[in-house]
């Protein structure tokens, strides 16, 4: 039963490339979150998706940034034009379903993405 | 707006005594409160949860206590050991509207060194 799977674990794009970083949930669940983590910070949520569908993007930079869950295939999120201050570790969570009080988050381990 | 806080960045405590981390809110609409531990590269793993409705949730040596009024939450670990070293962080979220969207609002994280 493998877990949240994100791939690659580390990342290094030049100024102005395109990143793109892949998070394939759990087994069972449809519900994936991203999150961005600065350094010496919290986990900042970025977008929430279910299958062919985003649901809450409210954390995404306005330009940029972009995020997908296919039916078929992991989820994708997408840095356009990458700068320097979009260093960062990116967390993809999966849960099983959302509602009141019930959380069944599990984090992969992340993608550390460096902007040289 | 920094809605969840976790005032102090690191904590020491010797092997075998109590470890107490603290985090405060200031969103009231917050209904359900967790604790992660995080270890270097990898991704935050799920410690406890408390609902709003209770003010305190047990799990073996881990305790969360929730006080509303104060809007405060404290995670306390009894005994400590040293592979309880960690950076924790204190995470809350809101039920809204759409579709139960369970998206979480992070601390900046408690560095955790147990000393033996």
């Amino acid at each position: 039963n493998a877990g949240v799977m994100q791939n690659p674990r580390h990342l290094v794009r030049r100024r102005g490339q395109e990143a793109r970083l892949r998070c394939s949930p759990m087994k069972g669940h449809s519900h994936v979150y991203w999150y961005r983590q600065l350094p010496e910070e919290g986990l900042k949520f970025m977008v929430y998706l279910q299958k062919e569908n985003i649901i809450d993007e409210s954390g995404m930079p306005k330009e940029r940034f972009s995020a997908e869950f296919p039916k078929e295939g992991p989820s994708i999120l997408r840095i356009q034009q990458v700068v320097r201050g979009d260093s960062a570790a990116y967390f993809c969570a999966s849960s099983r379903r959302t509602g009141t009080g019930t959380i069944g988050y599990t984090f992969g381990s992340g993608t550390r993405l460096t902007v040289v | 707006d920094q809605q969840v806080k976790q005032n102090s960045p690191s904590l020491s405590v010797q092997e075998g005594r109590i470890s107490i981390l603290n985090c405060d809110y200031t969103n009231s609409m917050f209904d359900y409160f967790l604790w992660y531990k995080k270890y270097p590269a990898e991704g935050p793993t799920f410690l406890i949860s408390i609902s709003s409705i209770k003010d305190k949730n047990e799990d073996g040596r881990f305790t969360v206590f929730l006080n509303k009024s104060a809007k405060h939450l404290s995670l306390h670990i009894v005994p400590s050991q040293p592979g309880d070293s960690a950076v924790y962080f204190c995470a809350a979220s809101a039920a809204d509207g759409i579709q139960g969207a369970q998206k979480l609002v992070f601390g900046q994280g408690t560095r955790l060194t147990i000393n033996p």
